[in-house]
């Protein structure tokens, strides 16, 4: 049972601004940095976004992350076609003293 | 460029044990935290633990009593044993490396293997 909390689905056609919520507590979300990874069918997720603000070499600026509190938020701006997949946050969690990751959700590009 | 690599059986009987061997490649395992990672078909990510070039493990609770992660530093090698498996424990295994800022956690993954399925049956 995740213990990072996301909404199942998110679209947006394509140029438009699209925002993932990432709901937790504050033993993870709350005391530690948050991570995004994303993840094509098929394929190992990717690093998108770390330590709740930074891109990885060579992940386009239309991703951006942020926090307050106890949740994170994911955005894509100016979304396109390739950005269709599954997007994950996760953070260390200090009571589990355990990494958990979020329920996860799916990117569709109308 | 740091490269990961699973490897080990596909198919595991029920009540046996799961082994994986994770080869890193293109990098040093002498730093950083080396972690498995678990997705069952069409489900979310689950960390499993990690294990230090030093040693030091951590697991996690729910299932800190059925799992191993030990290394083989001279061979870039880490490895995973999950015994008395079920069919809950059918799933894409990752290895994945760990970034950490701060002793005993991981703050990220910044490299992942492609994965490994494995199915109990």
């Amino acid at each position: 049972q995740s213990v990072l909390t996301q909404p199942p689905s998110a679209s947006g056609t394509p140029g438009h601004r699209v925002t993932i919520s990432c709901s937790g507590s504050n033993s993870n979300i709350g005391i530690n940095t948050v991570n995004w990874y994303q993840q094509f069918p098929g394929t190992a997720p990717k690093l998108l976004i770390h330590s709740t603000d930074k891109r990885p070499a060579g992940v386009p600026d239309r991703f951006s992350g942020s926090k307050s509190g106890t949740s994170a938020s994911l955005a894509i701006s100016g979304l396109q076609s390739e950005d269709e997949a599954d997007y994950y946050c996760a953070a260390w969690d200090d009571s589990l003293d355990g990494y958990v990751f979020g329920t996860g959700t799916k990117v569709t590009v109308l | 460029q740091v490269q990961l690599q699973e490897s080990g059986p596909g198919l595991v009987k029920p009540s046996e044990t799961l082994s994986l061997t994770c080869t890193v490649s293109g990098g040093s395992i002498n730093s950083h935290y080396w972690n498995w990672i678990r997705q069952p078909p069409g489900k979310g990510l689950e960390w499993i633990g990690y294990i230090s070039d030093s040693g030091t493990s951590k697991y996690n609770s729910s299932l800190q009593s059925r799992v191993t992660i030990s290394v083989e530093t001279s061979k870039t090698q880490f490895s995973l044993d999950l015994k008395s498996v079920t069919a809950a424990d059918t799933a894409v295994y990752y290895c994945a490396r760990g970034v950490s800022y701060v002793v005993g956690t991981v703050r990220f993954f910044d490299y992942w293997g492609q994965g490994a399925l494995v199915t109990v049956s």
